[in-house]
């Protein structure tokens, strides 16, 4: 069925510290994932994304992972920082013309 | 180049009333995808268009429609409004649809009192 789940509703972590949040998939025929961020007030925005023929991309201390075995994705940010505070949602295509979205993880950095 | 605009930002209306959302693309996007986003379902497809055609469609009553025009802009109506329509209406586009990279507008907070 159509399930994008993510492990964790609320991530705190120390400032500098790396963060991992974690999303769960259903779906084993998706072929693309997304990672947005969505600060509070405004609409998601891009932060990374792979496509089913990848297992790992890396962007400006973000990494995205792919385990298609286990149907697991996961967002790694290097270096914590305040500006990192948001709701991180992860996404999969299915079909090619829509997105399912995951519940959110409220990532919440202490400084 | 501009992102993706919606407006209004904010909208009050009553029960059973309608109301029409707006959204412009980035330029030379020719997919918009619309979203419904609430604290307790989190955000849920509505409808995706490309060049005029509504392509897919999400599991929402027949109250909630959209359209595109030719210029790619799209607006969202929905009909005879209920409480339970509050919510952050998102709008994303992208080139050719969910699987090029979707870019969201800021939405637009609807409050149905």
């Amino acid at each position: 069925g159509e399930s994008v789940g993510l492990h964790l509703p609320t991530l705190s972590v120390q400032e500098g510290d790396n963060s991992i949040i974690n999303c769960a998939y259903s779906n084993s025929a998706s072929d693309y994932f997304i990672w947005y961020k969505q600060e509070s007030g405004k609409g998601p925005q891009f932060i990374i994304d792979i496509r089913s023929n990848m297992d790992k991309r890396q962007g400006q201390r973000v990494t995205v992972l792919l385990n298609k075995t286990v149907k697991h994705l996961s967002l790694q940010i290097a270096a914590t920082q305040p500006g990192d505070s948001a709701v991180y949602f992860c996404a999969e295509t299915l079909g090619a013309q829509k997105l399912v979205f995951g519940q959110g993880t409220r990532l919440t950095i202490n400084p | 180049k501009a992102g993706v605009t919606q407006t209004p930002r904010y909208l009050i209306k009553t029960r059973g009333q309608q109301v029409t959302l707006s959204c412009s693309p980035i330029s030379g996007h020719r997919s918009v995808s619309w979203y419904q986003q609430t604290p307790g379902q989190g955000l849920q497809f509505l409808f995706e268009y490309f060049s005029e055609t509504q392509r897919n469609k999400g599991n929402f009553p027949g109250r909630f429609s959209g359209r595109q025009f030719s210029n790619s802009r799209s607006e969202m109506n929905v009909s005879t409004l209920e409480l339970g329509d509050s919510a952050l209406y998102l709008c994303a586009s992208s080139l050719a649809g969910a699987g090029d990279t979707q870019y969201f507008g800021p939405g637009t907070r609807l409050t149905v009192l």
